[in-house]
């Protein structure tokens, strides 16, 4: 079985510009979160989506948003990049969401110059 | 608000000696954790869980012991491998998942 698939692994834009990221998740998992990993900061939870739907929002501006697909696949969007916004950008997929473990991809590097 | 902390951000500990990684929470109504090893450039891999009815979960040479009265779980990696190198999370579910900062392991052969 395929892991989660997230592309591109790497990307570098310029302050002002946006970027879309893509999440392709297990075959048959149906909840795909978002988290941003910087240095000394963990993991820190964007959103999750649950078929099709927004279940549940980080504390995150409203430049970052998402979307999942009927194939459960998800996108995330971060408009008007900051230079802050220069972090890994992982995604997790699972059956269900709770209380059951996450599956991570190999994340995302977004450089913001 | 850092709702897991895992307070050491190193350790280093020789091979075939114990590794003890901890970790608190402060929401009572977490019920389930995770301890996920992570390398550099790479998502992270579950290891192992507990969910909040039991106080220690085995898993070959993991352990992770859960001390609801005290808010505190710890991972023990018993003996420790070089290949246990790397940055070790836990978390602890909620509503979503809240994860700690992270706690590097370096093992040294």
């Amino acid at each position: 079985k395929a892991g989660v698939t997230q592309t591109p692994r790497y990307l570098i834009k310029t302050r002002g510009q946006q970027v879309t990221l893509s999440c392709s998740p297990i075959s048959g998992h149906r909840s795909v979160s978002w988290y941003q990993q910087t240095p000394g900061q963990g993991l820190q939870f964007l959103f999750e989506y649950f078929s099709e739907t927004q279940r549940n929002k980080g504390n995150f501006p409203g430049r970052f948003s998402g979307r999942q697909f009927s194939n459960s696949r998800s996108e995330m969007n971060v408009s008007t990049l900051e230079l802050g916004d220069s972090a890994l950008y992982l995604c997790a997929s699972s059956l269900t969401a709770r209380n059951e473990k996450l599956f991570f991809g190999s994340g995302t590097q977004l450089s913001v110059l | 608000d850092q709702q897991v902390k895992q307070n050491s951000p190193s350790l280093s500990v020789q091979e075939g000696r114990i590794s003890i990684l901890n970790c608190d929470y402060t929401n009572s109504m977490f019920d389930y954790f995770l301890w996920y090893k992570k390398y550099p450039a790479e998502g992270p891999t579950f290891l192992i869980s507990i969910s909040s009815i039991k106080d220690k979960n085995e898993d070959g040479r993991f352990t992770v012991f859960l001390n609801k009265s005290a808010k505190h779980l710890s991972l023990h990696i018993v003996p420790s491998q070089p290949g246990d190198s790397a940055v070790y999370f836990c978390a602890a579910s909620g509503n979503q998942f809240y994860f700690g900062t992270g706690t590097s392991l370096t093992v040294i052969p």
